[in-house]
C-alpha cells in the first residue's frame, strides 16, 4: 500500500481556519485520498475524499497538488469540537475495500 | 437512522480464553470491516465482509476469525487471547466494496486482557 506522511500534532486557534498537510510520494494513479477523524473515545468519522480535483462539502475542502503527491485537508473555521486525530489514507487496490491508517496529526484547538 | 452498533462496550479477560464480538451494521449496508486499534496507534484492518463472504484479510494470526450473517450483522472471534489483544475493536459498516464508498465506524468494544 502506498504510505502517507503527516505531521504528529498541530494546533490552531478557535474560529480560524486550519490547513492539515499530507505527503503521499508513492501515490498510484487510481488511488483516492480519504480524510477520516477520530474524536476522543470515539470510532473514527468520514471527512472527504477526492481523486484530483479539489472537493467541498460542509465539513471541509480537500486540495490536491497537480501531481497529487500531497494533499491539504482544510476546515474552514476550527470549532472546539474538532479537536480529533485526522487520518490521511490512501485507498488500496482492486478487491477489498481496506483503509490502512497510520498515527494521524493530533488537531488541539485553542479557545 | 441508528448508526454501527457494537456489543459489548467494554470486556475483560483472561490469557488462553476466547471472545466473541459483534457488529450490526447501518441498515442497507452489506460490508462489514473489523479494525484493531491499540493504544496510540491508528486503526489496523482485520477483516472485511460483504455478502456473507470473506473479501479481505489483514496481517492477524489465525485465532482471528470472523463472520457474517444473513442480516449483514457480523461477528469477530478471538481464540487463546494474549495480553497484546488488549486494544480497541472497531467494526466499519459501508453500502458495498466500492473503495471509493465512506465507511462508518461504530464507537468500538474495548477489550482487555489480564
Amino acid at each position: 500500500d502506498a504510505k502517507t506522511t503527516q505531521p504528529n500534532s498541530m494546533e490552531s486557534n478557535e474560529e480560524e481556519p486550519v490547513h492539515l498537510p499530507c505527503n503521499h510520494s508513492t501515490i498510484s494513479g487510481t488511488d483516492y485520498i480519504h480524510w477520516y477523524r477520530q474524536l476522543p473515545s470515539q470510532g473514527p468519522e468520514y471527512v472527504i475524499h477526492g481523486l484530483t480535483s479539489n472537493v467541498n462539502n460542509r465539513m471541509a475542502s480537500l486540495a490536491i497538488a497537480e501531481d497529487r503527491k500531497s494533499s491539504t485537508l482544510i476546515l474552514h473555521r476550527a470549532t472546539l469540537r474538532d479537536a480529533a486525530v485526522y487520518y490521511c489514507i490512501l485507498s488500496s487496490g482492486a478487491g477489498s475495500y481496506q483503509l490502512t491508517f497510520g498515527k494521524g496529526t493530533k488537531l488541539s484547538v485553542i479557545p | 437512522d441508528a448508526g454501527v452498533t457494537q456489543s459489548p462496550t467494554h470486556l475483560i479477560k483472561t490469557r488462553g480464553q476466547h471472545v466473541t464480538l459483534r457488529c450490526s451494521p447501518i441498515s442497507g449496508h452489506k460490508s462489514v470491516s473489523w479494525y484493531q486499534q491499540v493504544l496510540g496507534q491508528g486503526p489496523q484492518f482485520i477483516f472485511q465482509y460483504y455478502e456473507k463472504e470473506e473479501r479481505g484479510r489483514g496481517n492477524f494470526p489465525d485465532r482471528f476469525s470472523a463472520r457474517q450473517f444473513p442480516n449483514y450483522s457480523s461477528e469477530l472471534n478471538v481464540n487463546a487471547l494474549l495480553l497484546g489483544d488488549s486494544a480497541l475493536y472497531l467494526c466499519a459498516s459501508s453500502r458495498d466494496r466500492d473503495r471509493v464508498r465512506e465507511q462508518y465506524f461504530g464507537p468500538g468494544t474495548r477489550l482487555t486482557v489480564t
